[in-house]
Formats: C-alpha cells, structure tokens, sequence
C-alpha cells in the first residue's frame, strides 16, 4: 500500500506570509507525529495526533505553528508569520497506535525555506 | 531537544567492511528505532528494539541494546555503497510516543 505523503516537496516563502503543509498518513494508521529537521541536525518533534486530536503538542516552538487533524486522517501544519528561522525540512509520519511501542513511518518531507 | 548522542559523527569505509555506530541516550526508554536517511528527506526505518530485548537482528543489519549503560549500536555486515547515508537512532520514552531523536551518523561506503 501507499506510504506516508507530504505536499508539496518545496515551498519558498517571504518572511511574514502564512504557509500550510499537509500530510496523507498510512490509510488506517490512527497516530500521527510531525518533526522539523534542520541541516545537519536529527528529527526534532513539534506534535502528535491520536485519531483526531493533539495528544502532545509539546514540541511546537511557539504560537505561530498550529496543525489540525478534523477527521483523524489527513493532518495539516499551518505556520503563521514565517520567520527566516523556519526555514527546515518538516517531516510527518504515522504508526498504527500510540503508546511509545510502535514503529513511525516517515513521508519524504516538505523543504520549506523562508527568504 | 536531542536526546541521543551518535558516535562517530561520520564514518568512512571501503565495500565489504563492516560499519559500527553507536547511540547514547539519556532518559528511561521504551523503546529504541534505528532510521536510515538518504540527501536529508524521508526516513527509513531499519530496526526497532525494546527495552526489554538485547540483540536483534534484520538481514545484514544487527542492532545491541544496553539498557544499563543506556546505549545501542547499529552493525552493518558486508556494506556495499548503497549503504551510504545518515542512520539515526531515535528513543521512544515510556511516558509518551514521540521519538528523540540523535544527532545521526554518515556513514560513506567507498566502491
């Protein structure tokens, strides 16, 4: 079956406009995580779903990122008034529960750069 | 915050030779993940190892857990170039289902 996906690929913004990258989970997968990776650094988290809602959104940096899950499926992560310090790969990926046991399958990423 | 801390932070190595990474973390965990990640996008994942479990093994690949000295390491038996990449290791904590994520290892098998 179909992995996990992200759009789009590439996004370049200027600083100050309102961008959204969505993620398509693994079909049946109810968890669903998305991480920042900066140049030459590892994953970092931002946020985690269960079905519907955030079950720990403690890794969003501050109140300009947002990401919502309406129907427990598809997730969007919206970033309001981007800052060049945003710029990074934004990484989703999706397991079939919760619970810290289970293997997350990651989507190929969006590159987003901010000038 | 990054949790894990990989060693070497690169690594270079002829085809056929063995390649070891190791992977320190700080916390109690639930569960350790070894990903693999090519020119900086999507992830792989290789190998997931529990707390409970100390070795593991995936085709060339074989993954230790030491819990007491909170440590793992990646072995990858026979390489060829296509094993070129970053290989991370990421810790599933018992509190919760996000994962910590180290700093990586690139690791260049030359032909």
């Amino acid at each position: 079956g179909a992995g996990v996906s992200q759009t789009p690929s590439n996004k370049v913004t200027e600083k100050g406009k309102y961008v959204e990258l969505r993620c398509d989970p693994i079909s049946g997968h109810t968890a669903l995580y998305w991480y920042r990776q900066s140049l030459g650094q590892g994953p970092e988290f931002l946020i985690y779903f269960q079905g519907t809602g955030a079950a720990d959104d403690s890794g969003l940096p501050n109140d300009r990122f947002f990401a919502v899950r309406p129907e427990g499926s598809v997730s969007t992560l919206k970033i309001q008034r981007t800052e060049r310090g945003d710029s990074a790969v934004y990484l989703c990926a999706s397991s079939i529960d919760s619970g810290g046991t289970d293997t997350q399958y990651f989507g190929p990423g969006t590159r987003l750069t901010v000038l | 915050s990054q949790q894990g801390e990989e060693d070497p932070q690169a690594l270079s190595i002829q085809e056929g030779e063995n390649a070891t990474m190791n992977c320190s973390y700080k916390t109690s965990i639930n569960n350790l993940q070894w990903y693999r990640q090519n020119s900086g996008r999507g992830l792989v994942h290789l190998i997931l190892i529990r707390s409970n479990e100390r070795e593991k093994h995936s085709g060339r690949l074989r993954v230790t857990l030491d819990t007491s000295k909170k440590s793992s390491s990646l072995l990858i038996t026979a390489s060829r170039a296509a094993d070129t990449a970053s290989y991370f290791c990421a810790t599933g904590e018992t509190s919760g289902s996000r994962l910590t994520f180290g700093e990586g290892t690139q690791l260049t098998v030359n032909p």
